[in-house]
């Protein structure tokens, strides 16, 4: 257990509808990361939050956001949804400042089915 | 911004023999790559790691280079066996953004 926690772990919905993906960081850590991962495909990073704020943005869409709460929790929501948003989408946490420090731990994913 | 290629996208080894997977990146401020092994179906998870200022690091079977200079850092596996297949990433992190190759698949062959 990486001790990164995300809800739900599966998710189907339609064309056209809005999720919300929450993901709850290791105990201590700062940063929180989302990446998406299509089917056989690699690690496509998302978005960025350092305790509260953005720190850097990835290849998000613009029907895509994301938040970081003052208790480090993170969601991310994804409106008007395609079918070709379904995907993987992993949450990760690290401790964010530096070095060695920015290793990953990667919750065990929600997977979007958009149908 | 920062560019990983990872070389092979796939390789496949007889159990026993040594696997070797390739990283190049672009960024000379990237100070700290990861490597990271994900199997089928689950969450990718850090199996070994190496600073900018440290050139070879060993845990028993795994081992990870690099080459500054060249910008590029390794992967070896030695003494390989069926649980070691999976898809392996490598990273390269810079002011807290990993960057990502598309990763290797590893089968090893009983």
């Amino acid at each position: 257990d990486s001790g990164v926690t995300q809800t739900p772990k599966h998710l189907i919905t339609a064309t056209g509808q809005r999720v919300t993906l929450r993901c709850s960081p290791r105990s201590g850590d700062l940063s929180v990361y989302w990446y998406q991962q299509s089917l056989d495909q690699g690690l496509q990073f998302l978005i960025q939050y350092y305790n509260g704020e953005e720190r850097a943005k990835g290849n998000i869409l613009e029907r895509f956001s994301a938040q970081q709460f003052p208790d480090l929790h993170s969601e991310l929501n994804l409106s008007s949804l395609e079918l070709g948003d379904s995907a993987l989408y992993f949450c990760a946490s690290s401790e964010g400042t530096g070095g060695d420090r920015e290793k990953l731990f990667f919750g065990s994913g929600t997977q979007l089915s958009v149908l | 911004g920062e560019n990983v290629e990872q070389h092979p996208s796939t390789l496949s080894v007889q159990e026993g023999d040594s696997a070797v997977i390739k990283c190049t990146y672009s960024d000379s401020a990237s100070n700290y790559f990861p490597w990271y092994k994900q199997e089928l179906g689950k969450r990718p998870q850090l199996i070994i790691d190496i600073r900018s200022n440290v050139g070879e690091k060993k845990d028993q079977r795994i081992a990870v280079t690099l080459n500054k200079t060249a910008k590029h850092f390794s992967l070896h596996i030695t003494e390989t066996q069926p649980e070691d297949s999976a898809v392996y990433f490598c990273a390269a992190v810079d002011a807290g953004k990993s960057t990502f190759g598309d990763g290797t698949t590893l089968t090893v062959k009983p």
